[in-house]
C-alpha cells in the first residue's frame, strides 16, 4: 500500500462546475496535510494546508480533513480552465525535520 | 504566502563542470530545506533533506558526493551538482519549511533547469 494514494486521474469537470480530489493515507501520526497546484514546467504551488479535522476555506478552495478515516480531500468551486494543472497531495508528522510525503498527483482538465 | 527563490532559472553547462543552486527563503527563516528533482511528466523526487548548521541527510540512493548540499544560513541552501553529466539534466526544485503555531508548511522555490551538455 503507498503510503499517499489520490483517486486515479485524469480527472475532467467542464467550466463551473465543482471538482473534487481525494487522498488517503497509510501513517497515522501525519498531522500536516498539504494539497499543491503544479502546472506543467513549473515548480508545485501551496493551495492549502490543514491540521485538524473538518473543514478549511479559501476563496474557491475547501480542504476537508478527517484523520479517523485517515482522509483528506480538497473541493474546487466553481471550477476555471486555470485551474488545469496536476493536484498533489501531501502529508508529514509535526516533528523537527520532517519531510513531505507526496500522492502521485491528479491531473485536472477544467473544459471551457 | 511565504516566498522561495532560486537562483539561477535555468542553466546549461558542458560536461564535467560544476553548477551551484542557490535557495533562499525572502521572507522567513527556514531551519530545514529540502532538495528535489523532477524528470519529466514523474513525480518530485526528494534528493536531501538540508539543516542549517548541520549536514544535509541523503535519500537513498543520491550520492552525496556528487551532489554537494551547504545550508550555512537560515536563509539560504545551496546545491551544488559536481561533474555534472546529461543524465543530471533535471528540473531540480528546493523546499523550505516554516513552522507554525498550528503546523508547519513547506514552499516551493520556482525551481532550476538544468541542461548537461
Amino acid at each position: 500500500q503507498k503510503e499517499v494514494e489520490q483517486n486515479s486521474g485524469p480527472l475532467s469537470v467542464p467550466e463551473g462546475a465543482i471538482a473534487s480530489l481525494n487522498c488517503t493515507y497509510s501513517d497515522r501520526v501525519s498531522q500536516s496535510f498539504f494539497w499543491y497546484r503544479q502546472y506543467s514546467g513549473k515548480s508545485p504551488e501551496l493551495i492549502m494546508s490543514i491540521y485538524s479535522n473538518g473543514d478549511k476555506e479559501d476563496g474557491r478552495f475547501t480542504a476537508q480533513l478527517n484523520k479517523a478515516s485517515q482522509y483528506v480531500s480538497l473541493l474546487i468551486r466553481d471550477s476555471q480552465p486555470s485551474d488545469s494543472a496536476t493536484y498533489l497531495c501531501a502529508v508529514a508528522p509535526y516533528d523537527s525535520g520532517s519531510r513531505l510525503t507526496f500522492g502521485e498527483g491528479t491531473q485536472l482538465t477544467v473544459n471551457p | 504566502g511565504a516566498v522561495v527563490s532560486q537562483h539561477p532559472s535555468w542553466v546549461i553547462c558542458k560536461s564535467g563542470t560544476s553548477v551551484k543552486i542557490e535557495c533562499r527563503s525572502l521572507d522567513f527563516q527556514a531551519t530545514t530545506m529540502f532538495w528535489y528533482r523532477q524528470f519529466p511528466k514523474q513525480s518530485l523526487m526528494l534528493m536531501a533533506t538540508s539543516n542549517e548548521g548541520s549536514k544535509a541527510t541523503y535519500e537513498q540512493g543520491v550520492e552525496k558526493d556528487k551532489f554537494l548540499i551547504n545550508h550555512a544560513s537560515l536563509t539560504l541552501s545551496t546545491l551544488t551538482v559536481t561533474s555534472a553529466h546529461p543524465e543530471d539534466s533535471s528540473f531540480y526544485i528546493c523546499s523550505a519549511r516554516e513552522l507554525l503555531a498550528g503546523g508547519e508548511t513547506q514552499y516551493f522555490g520556482p525551481g532550476t533547469r538544468l541542461l548537461v551538455l
